[in-house]
């Protein structure tokens, strides 16, 4: 079975500096990896997705991520933090057990950005 | 159009009323979506529809009731809730089943009282 894993509940970051979150999936076959933001009282919102192609992914607000098949992650990163990245953040891998797209989420790693 | 609209985004219901959840999309995506999140929680898949046909049911309790009449509108009819079914009930859509290309909606912040 498909799963994903956040290790961090909560990542703590200065305003300007380099930011992680960390992700790591266990799927059979060829993953489809996702991560979104979502703000408080807010539905999601897509950050960047890997399919196939380059293991360097770039998203949306100045985000990346990284795909490593021999470590099975796909950590989030952004060169910078803004206080206005502060949020939910959840890793998501498409579920292709079945015939159906529906993601499995991570249990989510909240982001503090302090200025 | 780019979004998947939901309303209402806020509901208060009584343990005896019926009520109905509304999602929209103009997107010409073929599936969609009920997830359901409580706070801090990763949300829980509850409906897949795939072409209007019901294809996942991940074992929902039958006071929640799906239904999608047209393949723009996905409904979720709510009877008999509990207090504990009080969550944010979040609506997507895809193009078709792969799950490339999602896009949720706002959400539906639902209370049971």
């Amino acid at each position: 079975a498909q799963s994903v894993a956040q290790p961090e509940d909560q990542v703590n970051v200065a305003e300007g500096n380099p930011l992680t979150v960390k992700c790591t999936y266990s799927v059979s076959g060829n993953p489809y990896l996702f991560w979104y933001v979502q703000y408080p009282n807010r539905g999601l919102q897509f950050l960047l997705k890997y399919i196939t192609g380059d293991n360097l992914v770039k998203g949306s607000y100045g985000f990346e991520a990284e795909f490593n098949k021999s470590q099975t992650s796909f950590h989030l990163k952004k060169p910078s933090a803004l206080v206005s990245d502060s949020a939910l953040y959840f890793c998501a891998v498409r579920d292709i057990g079945g015939s159906q797209g529906n993601l499995i989420f991570g249990k989510g790693t909240k982001l503090s950005v302090k200025p | 159009d780019t979004e998947v609209t939901q309303t209402p985004k806020h509901l208060v219901m009584g343990m005896t009323n019926k009520k109905s959840l509304k999602c929209e999309q103009h997107m010409g995506h073929r599936a969609m979506y009920w997830y359901k999140q409580k706070a801090k929680k990763p949300p829980e898949l509850m409906f897949v529809y795939s072409y209007e046909k019901l294809s996942i049911n991940e074992s929902v309790p039958s006071r929640f009731s799906p239904e999608c009449p047209n393949s723009s509108l996905l409904n979720l009819h709510l009877h008999a809730l509990q207090p504990e079914d009080s969550a944010l009930y979040l609506c997507a859509s895809s193009p078709d089943s792969t799950g490339v290309g999602y896009t949720f909606g706002s959400g539906t912040r639902l209370t049971v009282v």
